[in-house]
C-alpha cells in the first residue's frame, strides 16, 4: 500500500524566503509528526497532530515555524524567512490508532523527507 | 530532559561478524523503545520495538534487542551481519507517562559491512 509521501523531495531557498513542505500521511492514520534531521544527527521532534488538533508544538525552534493539518489528513510545515540554520531534512511520520487499549502508542511510519537547503 | 545515547557512531564489520550496537536512555520512568534503520537512499523503517513483556524482542531481518531496565539500555544485536545490512541505525525512546507520542532519537550509528 501507499506509504507516507512528502513533497517536494528537495527544496533550495534563498535566505529570507518562505517555504512550505507537504506531508501526505497513510490513509486512516490519526497521528502525524514532523521531525527535523540535521546532517549527522538523529531526527528531532518538531510538532504532533492528532487528527486536526496540534497537541504538541514544543519542538518548533522559533515562531518562524508553523504547521497545520486543517482537515486531519494532509499537513503542511511552513518556514518563514528561512535562515541557513534551517537547512536540514524535514521528516513526516504518521501513526495509526493504537490497536490495543493498553498500548498508548504504535509505531510511526516515516516518509522520505524533504531536504531543505537555504543559501 | 530525556536523552538517548548511541556511543558507536561508525562501525565497520566484515560479513558474518556479530553485531552489537549500544543504546542508553536517560529517562527513569516507563518507556517504549524502538530501533529504526535507514538504508542508503531510503526512508526510516522500523526494525523492532519494545513496549512491555519479554525484554528480548525480535525484529525483522534477524535483528534482536534486549531491554535491560537496570542499565537503561536497549542494545541491538545480530549474530551474523550481511553486506545488505549496511545502513544507519537509530535508537528511539517514547515515554508513555504524559510524554505524548513523540520519539526522542539517538544520533545514529553508521554501519558498514564489508565483503
Amino acid at each position: 500500500g501507499a506509504g507516507v509521501s512528502q513533497s517536494p523531495r528537495y527544496k533550495v531557498a534563498k535566505r529570507g524566503q518562505d517555504v512550505a513542505l507537504r506531508c501526505d500521511p497513510i490513509s486512516g492514520h490519526v497521528s502525524l509528526f514532523w521531525y527535523q534531521q540535521a546532517l549527522g544527527q538523529g531526527p528531532e521532534f518538531l510538532t504532533y497532530f492528532q487528527n486536526e488538533a496540534q497537541l504538541d508544538k514544543s519542538g518548533l525552534p522559533s515562531d518562524r515555524f508553523f504547521a497545520e493539518r486543517p482537515e486531519g489528513s494532509v499537513s503542511t510545515l511552513k518556514i518563514q524567512r528561512t535562515q541557513q540554520e534551517d537547512s536540514a531534512v524535514y521528516l513526516c511520520a504518521s501513526s495509526p490508532p493504537s490497536r490495543e487499549l493498553a498500548l498508548p502508542v504504535d509505531e510511526q511510519y516515516f516518509g522520505p523527507g524533504t531536504r531543505l537547503t537555504v543559501t | 530532559a530525556q536523552s538517548v545515547s548511541q556511543h558507536n557512531h561508525h562501525v565497520i564489520l566484515s560479513e558474518a561478524a556479530s553485531l552489537e550496537l549500544g543504546c542508553n536512555y536517560s529517562y527513569g520512568g516507563t518507556v517504549n523503545l524502538f530501533w529504526y534503520v535507514q538504508y542508503p537512499g531510503q526512508h526510516l523503517q522500523l526494525l523492532l520495538k519494545y513496549f512491555s513483556g519479554d525484554p528480548l524482542v525480535k525484529g525483522i531481518k534477524g535483528f534482536e534487542a534486549e531491554f535491560i531496565k537496570s542499565k537503561f539500555s536497549f542494545n541491538l544485536r545480530k549474530p551474523s551481519v550481511q553486506w545488505s545490512d549496511t545502513a544507519e541505525y537509530f535508537c528511539a525512546v517514547n515515554r508513555d507517562e504524559g510524554g505524548g507520542n513523540k520519539l526522542t532519537f539517538g544520533t545514529g550509528t553508521q554501519l558498514k559491512v564489508e565483503l
